[in-house]
């Protein structure tokens, strides 16, 4: 089973500022099948990032998606107030179990 | 449009059985590629990985609870079941289903349900 480690645990910042966030997989993630998620309370999360660079549909560019075999990073290029939330990294290469990181939290500072 | 939902019971007692039901529009669970997946959220924690089924049927489960998980599905009603036995009040989460293409993540997800395991 691939482990994501998501870091750091909770990110205090400011409107306006850049966020970097990272995800370590304890074995490469094949084909960097590695996703990134926003989840807001209450709501269902949101696929932002596949493919480790792609961005879904929709998604604005101020989120990017970089990494390769076991280090990743989503960043959030100016945070606006809707972007604070939880972000959760996700592997889903070829054989489950498809595992989730812990996630990071960006709180408004 | 693309939408689904789970349905279910809300309370659970222990060593019950726990059957959800997702019901979805805007796709065909027998396209060639197509699969619903389960995650599961436990009140302040992360996500969770259970089961997917496939077009084709193939089914694939989560390791650590493989032997209390059964996913089915209906092609003709838009549904897919997912059975977890011998719940325990650590199986408290909330449940989702989320649609997937093969070789992609989840991108669809339900609204989620929330289900307690309590005598």
């Amino acid at each position: 089973e691939i482990v994501l480690t998501q870091s750091p645990g909770t990110l205090s910042l400011s409107p306006g500022e850049r966020a970097t966030l990272s995800c370590r997989a304890s074995q490469s993630v094949s084909s960097s099948y590695l996703a990134w998620y926003q989840q807001k309370p209450g709501q269902a999360p949101r696929l932002l990032i596949y493919g480790a660079s792609s961005r879904a549909t929709g998604i604005p560019d101020k989120f990017s998606g970089t990494g390769s075999g076991t280090d990743f990073t989503l960043t959030i290029s100016r945070l606006e107030p809707e972007d604070f939330a939880v972000y959760y990294c996700q592997q889903y290469g070829s054989s489950p179990p498809w595992t989730f990181g812990q996630g990071t939290k960006v709180e408004i500072k | 449009q693309i939408t689904l939902k789970e349905s279910g019971p809300t309370l659970v007692k222990p060593t019950q059985t726990l059957t959800l039901t997702c019901t979805f529009s805007g796709f065909s669970l027998s396209t060639s590629g197509v699969g619903v997946d389960w995650i599961r959220q436990p009140p302040g924690k992360a996500l969770e990985w259970l089961a997917l089924i496939y077009w084709d049927d193939d089914k694939r489960y989560s390791p650590s609870l493989r032997s209390r998980l059964t996913i089915t599905k209906d092609t003709s009603k838009n549904q897919v079941v997912l059975s977890m036995t011998n719940m325990d009040p650590v199986d408290t989460a909330t449940y989702f289903c989320a649609k997937r293409r093969l070789g992609a993540p989840p991108a669809y997800w339900g609204q989620g349900t929330l289900v307690t395991v309590s005598s």
